[in-house]
């Protein structure tokens, strides 16, 4: 059973640090890995979508690795600001159902 | 945009009651899923339509039943509620199975005394 694993469940930075939030998972047969941010009281939203076959996805300030032998992604977050602050999941799909395991989250604040 | 639209956003049902929460996306999207978020459990899939006209269980569809209207359409149906199944509900969309982005909606706050 797949298992994923994010640390630190929180995380407070000042404003204009870089940051690196973490995630794990047990089966590395993985077909995708996905990075969500989710606000309080507000759905998932899709940050970066890193397919089995490549090792890394950028998107502004963030950039998310993955390295499917050790069973990890990090999330990169460069010159953080107190707009990041929010729930980050990551989630990975198996690709043989249509089944997405989550994380539990990191909860990040950043403090002006 | 409205992208994937959930209703209702807040509910209080007596244990025993039935409801149906309603789902919709507008982005021509082939799967749709329902998932329910709990502290400490995180997200986990209730049930999923890969296309218009299948569903399938997810892990926990226990007491949930599922209806694909038409492509937009995705509802969940409670019908005996029971407090276990107090949670955020999230309806979310995605072009296929694997491989691309999932889109969710705004979440539906269910509370069952």
């Amino acid at each position: 059973k797949q298992e994923v694993t994010q640390i630190p469940a929180a995380l407070s930075v000042p404003e204009g640090e870089n940051l690196v939030l973490n995630c794990s998972f047990t089966d590395s047969a993985i077909y995708n890995l996905q990075w969500f941010r989710q606000d309080p009281g507000k759905g998932l939203t899709s940050l970066l979508l890193i397919q089995s076959s490549q090792r890394e996805q950028t998107s502004g300030r963030l950039n998310a690795s993955l390295d499917k032998s050790s069973g990890r992604s990090t999330l990169y977050i460069a010159a953080s600001q107190p707009g990041d602050s929010a729930t980050y999941l990551c989630a990975v799909h198996l690709g043989s159902n249509y089944k997405l395991t989550f994380g539990k989250g990191t909860l990040l604040t950043v403090n002006p | 945009n409205a992208g994937v639209t959930q209703t209702p956003k807040f509910q209080v049902l007596k244990t025993g009651q039935s409801m149906t929460l309603q789902c919709a996306q507008d982005m021509n999207h082939n799967s749709m899923y329902w998932y329910r978020q709990d502290p400490g459990m995180g997200l986990r899939l209730i049930y999923y339509s890969a296309s218009e006209g299948t569903t399938d269980k997810g892990e926990v569809p226990n007491g949930y039943n599922v209806s694909r209207l038409n492509k937009r359409e995705f509802s969940l149906r409670l019908e005996s509620a029971a407090p276990s199944q107090t949670s955020v509900y999230f309806c979310a969309s995605s072009q296929g199975s694997s491989g691309n982005t999932i889109y969710f909606g705004e979440g539906s706050w269910l509370t069952v005394v």
